[in-house]
């Protein structure tokens, strides 16, 4: 049964300090999404990849928040320096785009809770 | 642009009641809709999808959904609910053409109650 993992899946840290969130797509899905959910906001989009090639990453806080796929089997999220603002769970999704084909479904992670003190 | 409408937060249902959790939709083009749930502590699972053809269509669970396009509507449902079918639903949309990502609604919590 082919799921997306998450590491951490808790993380606790404070104000300041770097944050690095981990995921691994499903084996052979070319599109990767991060998202950030909170009671206030719901869920947001934050950056997707398409074949490890950032497609989107508007919704992200460019000046602390860092998205990058090193390989097709990894993907990281950083923040640097985090801020009690960044608390929210985070969660990874990934999908399988073919061309002409009507576009991925999204599985998502179990996310990371992270809490910044 | 497009954008989803959950326009209820929370729907109480009698278990064995049947279910419905409404969602709208507004896009500039034919849309792929699609219905997450999420139970606590977990990420997103994903229930079904409407891609084109029928417009009832079938997902996990025993759940269904309906395109009404003149509505511009995909609202879930189910004819008899059960207890662990209380979570939150999201119902998420996309333009067909393009390479934009999935737009969710800000979901809606179904309490099933015994």
């Amino acid at each position: 049964d082919a799921r997306v993992t998450q590491t951490p899946r808790h993380k606790v840290t404070e104000m300041g300090q770097e944050v690095t969130m981990r995921c691994q797509p499903i084996l052979g899905h070319n599109t990767v999404f991060w998202y950030r959910q909170t009671m206030m906001q719901g869920l947001e989009l934050l950056a997707y990849f398409r074949n490890r090639a950032p497609l989107d990453d508007s919704g992200m806080p460019k000046d602390r928040f860092s998205a990058e796929m090193p390989d097709a089997t990894l993907a990281t999220l950083k923040i640097q320096p985090s801020e009690p603002r960044d608390s929210a769970v985070y969660f990874c999704a990934s999908g399988l785009r073919l061309a002409g084909g009507p576009g991925e479904t999204q599985y998502f992670g179990p996310g990371t809770r992270l809490l910044v003190l | 642009a497009q954008s989803v409408a959950q326009p209820e937060d929370q729907v109480n249902v009698a278990e064995g009641n049947p279910l419905t959790v409404k969602c709208t939709y507004s896009v500039s083009g034919n849309p792929y809709l699609f219905w997450y749930v999420q139970y606590p502590n977990r990420g997103l699972q994903f229930l079904l999808k409407y891609i084109t053809g029928d417009n009832l269509v079938k997902g996990s669970y025993g759940f269904e959904a309906e395109f009404n396009k003149s509505q511009t509507s995909f609202h879930l449902k189910k004819p008899s609910a059960l207890v662990s079918d209380s979570a939150l639903y999201f119902c998420a949309v996309r333009l067909r053409a393009g390479n934009t990502p999935l737009v969710f609604g800000k979901g809606t919590r179904l309490s099933v109650i015994a």
